[in-house]
């Protein structure tokens, strides 16, 4: 299952809403995870089983989507969220990744 | 809180092997898949290979299937990764990941593998 997010990067600024989407090449099911991957630092899980906010991710993260299509949204940026985001998905082996989403100022 | 703590990189010429190794705390290891992920320099994340609780079961992506091979030793709360036949595409940071019910929640630092003559 290839995984094709969009935009490949994007510059916003503090306060803005930012979507991300990752595309799936067959159907799988509200499977997906958002990673947020700082640089020079481990990724970090934001968002599994497309919508579901992991114990202490801020709630400006949200994520939707089912099937094929997916999106993470960030509704006020905040100066910590910059950082690449990766979409993963759990419905098949391998487990993928999507390219990732550099999110810049 | 669990930890996952990488070992084993470094720097080895092409066509040679390296075994990598990581070691699980904090948590119940043998009830979790468990995965390799890579990261090569300024490069996105790349599923490498993952093995059931038992060990009886594993998966590996294309670019890896033949070359290396993931193994775990509940006992030592431990996860390895062989890797064989070494490229410079091989060049990477190499993450071991717990995977629970739909997302990798746990990683380590990484461990550096660098191929170079």
């Amino acid at each position: 299952i290839q995984l094709t997010q969009s935009p490949s990067s994007l510059s916003a600024s503090v306060g803005d809403r930012v979507t991300i989407t990752c595309r799936a090449s067959q159907g799988i099911s509200n499977y997906l995870a958002w990673y947020q991957q700082k640089p020079g630092e481990v990724p970090k899980v934001v968002i599994y089983d497309a919508s579901i906010l992991p114990t202490g991710v801020p709630s400006r993260f949200s994520g939707s989507g089912s099937g094929t299509d997916f999106t993470l949204t960030i509704s006020s940026l905040q100066p910590e969220d910059f950082a690449t985001y990766y979409c993963q998905q759990f419905n098949r082996f391998p487990r993928t990744f999507g390219q990732g989403t550099k999110v810049e100022i | 809180e669990g930890h996952l703590v990488e070992s084993g990189g470094g720097l080895v010429q092409p066509g040679g092997s390296l075994r990598l190794s990581c070691e699980g705390s904090g948590f119940t290891f043998d009830i979790y898949w468990m995965n390799w992920v890579r990261q090569a320099p300024g490069k996105g994340l790349e599923w490498v290979a993952n093995i059931k609780q038992s060990g009886s079961d594993t998966d590996y992506s294309d670019s890896v299937e033949g070359r290396f091979t993931i193994s775990r030793d509940n006992a030592k709360n431990s996860l390895y990764l062989q890797m064989n036949s070494l490229t410079a595409e091989d060049t990477a940071v190499y993450y071991c990941a717990r995977e629970n019910w739909g997302r990798f929640d746990y990683w380590g630092r990484g461990t550096l593998v660098t191929v170079s003559s």
